[in-house]
């Protein structure tokens, strides 16, 4: 079982470049998070999908912060122009969501994480 | 509002002591209550969760936690600390209203680092 697999693991770029991070989750997990971790502002949930379409992407910085999910195995987020306040770590979790009525009962796995700096 | 709080940034136990690390919640339904692990320049491990049934819930290396509904807690305890259990800890939660729709988020803490020392 592989697990969420994230790459690159380690970036480091100047500002204003753009950086694309890349993310694949558990295979039949149908629900995939972006998450940000810094030391000032803790975990932070940038964007989330279910069946490959954003429900909640209010977490997201500003529109220099893009994600897609072109399908159930793959998504990326893009920073374009990346600037020194993005550095950090970024992870994407998956789950899988159980359908109908009731209690969905839900457990996030997380990748090992890119870490991002930018100079 | 949905919340989190872990009230401690840092707990220090010795090796072979009990150990706790707090955890109290506000939701406006029934909630799901979860606790990761992060040990150094790694991602988040999943420890266990309460989504029903016995408050005592056991998950992995030995953690176990208690939901209280009344004190709205879930407090993530270790009969005998290891120097290999010190790490972050985090404690989240997810609001299932009637309505829950689609929401898959969940709150998170802001972490408790744990120290034990040999």
């Amino acid at each position: 079982d592989a697990g969420v697999i994230q790459s690159p693991r380690h970036e480091v770029t100047e500002m204003g470049q753009e950086v694309t991070l890349r993310c694949k989750p558990i295979s039949g997990h149908n629900s995939l998070f972006w998450y940000r971790q810094t030391m000032m502002r803790g975990l932070e949930l940038l964007i989330y999908f279910n069946n490959n379409v954003p429900i909640d992407d209010s977490g997201m910085p500003e529109d220099r912060f893009s994600a897609k999910m072109p399908n159930a195995s793959f998504s990326t987020l893009k920073i374009q122009p990346s600037e020194p306040r993005d550095s950090a770590v970024y992870f994407c979790a998956s789950s899988l969501s159980s359908s109908g009525k009731g209690r969905r009962e839900e457990t996030q796995y997380f990748g090992p994480g890119t870490r991002l700096l930018v100079l | 509002a949905q919340s989190v709080a872990q009230p401690e940034d840092q707990v220090n136990v010795a090796e072979g002591n009990p150990l706790t690390v707090k955890c109290t919640y506000s939701v406006s339904g029934n909630p799901y209550l979860f606790w990761y692990v992060q040990y150094p320049n790694r991602g988040l491990q999943f420890l266990l969760k309460y989504i029903t049934g016995d408050n005592l819930v056991k998950g992995s290396y030995g953690f176990e936690a208690e939901f209280n509904k009344s004190q709205t807690s879930f407090h993530l305890k270790k009969p005998s600390a290891l120097v290999s259990d010190s790490a972050l800890y985090f404690c989240a939660v997810r609001d299932l209203p009637s309505n829950a729709g689609n929401n898959r988020k969940l709150i998170w803490g802001l972490g408790t680092s744990l120290a034990v020392n040999p």
